[in-house]
């Protein structure tokens, strides 16, 4: 079946340490999008992407790392340079210049840093 | 710069109560509108949309009403079932942007007891 697949869904950290989250989706879509979800704040934009090789800064880029080496793959690396990266992370793909808004979800990964 | 506000929650219901979640929106340019829903532990899924204004948008018995005069899209349901116990988010696209990002409100967490 087509979807997002993130792992781990749940990860442990400990402060100083790099951490990398993995994305892969087998939808064909250009676009992909990482957001980081706190309670009570909603989502915010961390890094998108919509074509291989390049992406682009969301609204709290500070702290994360993204590639786009391949279409159907965006990993996340939350560096230690985050402040507070405890939070729960969700990628989300769509098709490039589609401005129905309809975002694909994977069902996200838990980090906490101990 | 362009936002999006929701009720707060938890909104409490019993089954087959009448549901609405209050959503308003700021924005420059003609946006497309959304509500996700994201059950226990999952990641978000479109619930529906509407891309201009007076569109209705409608899925699983919800409905909204995309109003330019109020700036609001609320969300309305005749009927909830416990399995609608979820978390809603209203968002807006950037209107004729074509990067696909969305900004997300923080979220209604809705209750249903039977």
């Amino acid at each position: 079946d087509g979807g997002i697949t993130q792992s781990p869904k749940y990860l442990f950290r400990k402060e100083g340490q790099n951490v990398t989250l993995s994305c892969e989706q087998n939808l064909n879509h250009d676009a992909m999008y990482w957001y980081r979800q706190d309670p009570g704040q909603g989502l915010r934009l961390i890094y998108y992407s919509q074509i291989v090789n390049d992406f682009q800064k969301g609204d709290i880029a500070e702290g994360y790392s993204v590639s786009r080496e391949k279409k159907e793959s965006f990993p996340l690396t939350v560096t230690s340079a985050q402040k507070n990266p405890t939070a729960f992370y969700l990628c989300a793909s769509s098709l490039r210049g589609e401005n129905t808004g309809e975002l694909f979800f994977g069902e996200g990964s838990r980090l906490t840093v101990l | 710069g362009n936002s999006v506000t929701q009720m707060e929650g938890p909104v409490t219901l019993s089954e087959e109560a009448f549901l609405t979640i209050n959503c308003t929106y700021t924005a420059t340019g003609y946006p497309s509108l959304f509500w996700y829903v994201q059950y226990p532990g999952e990641g978000l899924q479109l619930l529906l949309k509407a891309t201009k204004a007076d569109d209705k948008g409608s899925n699983k018995g919800f409905e909204a009403t995309y109003r330019k005069e109020t700036t609001s899209f609320h969300l309305e349901k005749g009927s909830v079932q416990v399995s609608d116990s979820a978390v809603y988010f209203c968002a807006l696209s950037e209107g004729r942007s074509n990067t696909g990002k969305l900004i997300f409100g923080q979220g209604t967490t809705l209750q249903v007891k039977p």
